[in-house]
C-alpha cells in the first residue's frame, strides 16, 4: 500500500530552467509534507516542508505547492543548478511532523549543463 | 552538516548472525527514528524512540529491536540476519512536541549480509 508516490523515476532538465517535482499521496490524516534530497552515500537532507493549512512555501529558489483537495504537492525549482543533481524523496506525515514519515520512491533529478 | 551521526558506515554480516548499529541525535532532540533504505526505494520507518521507550514501530518482524539511552543515542539491533535485511539503514532525529518538526538525519550504515 503506496501511500505516498512518486511517479516519476527520473527527470532531466536544462541548467537554468524549472525544475518541477511531483508527489501524490493517498492517506487523509498527513497533514505535513517534507521534501528531502539525497546525494550518494549520504543520509536525505531537509530541503523545505509544507503545512496542510497552507499551499504554498517558498525558500530561496524552493517552492513547495500543496493542492489538498487532489491529495497533490509539488516542488518547484528555479532556477536549476547542476549542484542540484541528486534523488529527491516526497515524505508525508501526521500530527505536524510528529509522527513517522512515509516516503515516496524518489526521482531523480538530473541537471543537464 | 546535521549533526546526527551513525556508526559504522558500512558493515558485512553472515547470514544468521547479528549486528548492532549506533546512532547519536542531534543536540537538543529527544526522538530517534530508525528507516531502512532498499535500492531503489524509499526509506521505510522501522520504529521510533522517545523518552527511553519505543513509540510506534513499522511493519518490521520482533528481531529488529532498538534502545534509547538517556543522552538520546540509539541503537538498532538486528537478530538473525536475513539476506533481505542488506539495506541503508537511517536514524533520524527530531523534536517530538513541536509543532511542523522535521526529522534530521545521520549519513547512514550500508549493511550487507552474504
Amino acid at each position: 500500500d503506496q501511500q505516498v508516490k512518486q511517479n516519476s523515476p527520473s527527470l532531466s532538465v536544462q541548467e537554468g530552467r524549472i525544475s518541477i517535482l511531483n508527489c501524490d499521496y493517498t492517506n487523509s490524516m498527513f497533514d505535513y509534507f517534507l521534501w528531502y534530497k539525497k546525494y550518494p552515500a549520504e543520509g536525505p537532507t531537509f530541503l523545505i516542508s509544507i503545512s496542510s493549512i497552507k499551499d504554498k512555501n517558498e525558500d530561496g529558489r524552493f517552492t513547495v505547492f500543496l493542492n489538498k483537495s487532489a491529495k497533490h504537492l509539488s516542488l518547484h525549482i528555479v532556477p536549476s543548478q547542476p549542484g542540484d543533481s541528486a534523488v529527491y524523496f516526497c515524505a508525508a506525515s501526521a500530527n505536524f511532523g510528529n509522527e513517522k514519515l512515509t516516503f515516496g520512491t524518489g526521482t531523480r533529478l538530473t541537471i543537464i549543463p | 552538516e546535521t549533526g546526527v551521526t551513525q556508526s559504522p558506515t558500512h558493515l558485512i554480516k553472515t547470514r544468521g548472525q547479528q549486528v548492532t548499529l549506533r546512532c547519536s541525535s542531534q543536540s537538543g532532540h529527544n526522538t530517534v527514528s530508525w528507516y531502512q533504505q532498499a535500492l531503489g526505494q524509499g526509506p521505510q520507518f522501522i520504529f521510533q524512540y522517545y523518552r527511553e521507550e519505543e513509540n510506534g514501530r513499522g511493519n518490521f518482524p520482533p528481531r529488529f529491536s532498538g534502545l534509547q539511552f538517556p543522552n538520546y543515542s540509539s541503537e538498532l539491533n538486528v537478530n538473525a540476519l536475513e539476506l533481505d535485511d542488506s539495506a541503508l539503514y537511517l536514524c533520524a532525529s527530531s523534536l517530538v512536541g513541536r509543532i511542523n518538526t522535521e526529522a534530521f538525519f545521520g549519513q547512514g550504515t550500508r549493511l550487507t549480509v552474504v
